[in-house]
């Protein structure tokens, strides 16, 4: 079974902070994706990291995907309110043309101004 | 654009009753996912559907049974429902290829009493 460990599971932090939040497997993952879920929604893609070291940049969103495949890492620059939510990592390791998403049990950040 | 259309969006059931959730996948979308989010917990796999056919199952108890329609729509249909069954259900909808995008609907809230 993979399993995918996110930490830290709660973070409430001041408006302006940075912040780092992990997501961890002993399994090699294709791709993984991290989604941001509000409460009562579905989850929305923020981004997807395919390739072994990969950096990828969103605004004030920066997301890493372990060399090994096997982690990731979503950090968040001067964060705002706008940015609490649920963030959830997702793993995709398939043997045919598409597979299913694993998830993690995600990080509810909470931002007070 | 179209999205993942759910409905109902609420449902109350009593104990042992029947419950059909429904999703409608966005167009030219060939896979479904169904997952069961309970309150505080991250999204769980239950099943998932390419081209009419069941690719993988998850967490899926015994009492539920979906199917993917000719239309692509999917029904997940729940049996004898227990309390524990109470949660939000999500269909998400991804195009074919890899690493694709899966767009998830609003959610269908079932509560049981």
């Amino acid at each position: 079974t993979q399993l995918l460990e996110q930490s830290p599971q709660f973070l409430s932090i001041q408006e302006g902070e940075n912040l780092t939040v992990y997501c961890n497997s002993s399994s090699v993952f294709s791709s993984l994706q991290w989604y941001r879920q509000e409460p009562g929604e579905g989850p929305v893609l923020l981004v997807t990291v395919v390739t072994g070291g990969e950096v990828k940049k969103l605004k004030r969103l920066t997301f890493q995907f372990g060399d090994a495949r096997k982690d990731s890492s979503l950090h968040i620059t001067a964060a705002q309110p706008g940015d609490t939510g649920l963030y959830l990592c997702a793993g995709e390791n398939y043997g045919g043309s598409q597979g299913n998403l694993i998830f993690g049990k995600g990080t509810k950040l909470s931002v007070k101004p | 654009a179209a999205g993942v259309i759910q409905s109902p969006r609420h449902l109350i059931k009593e104990k042992r009753e029947t419950a059909t959730l429904k999703c409608y996948p966005i167009p030219r979308h060939d896979t479904v996912y169904w997952y069961q989010q309970g309150p505080g917990q991250d999204p769980q796999f239950l099943i998932s559907f390419y081209e009419k056919m069941q690719s993988d199952k998850g967490s899926i108890p015994d009492r539920f049974s979906a199917q993917q329609f000719s239309d692509y729509h999917s029904e997940l249909n729940m049996s004898s429902l227990e309390l524990g069954d109470s949660a939000l259900y999500f269909c998400a909808s991804r195009a074919q290829g890899k690493n694709t995008e899966a767009f998830f609907g609003q959610g269908t809230r079932l509560t049981v009493v």
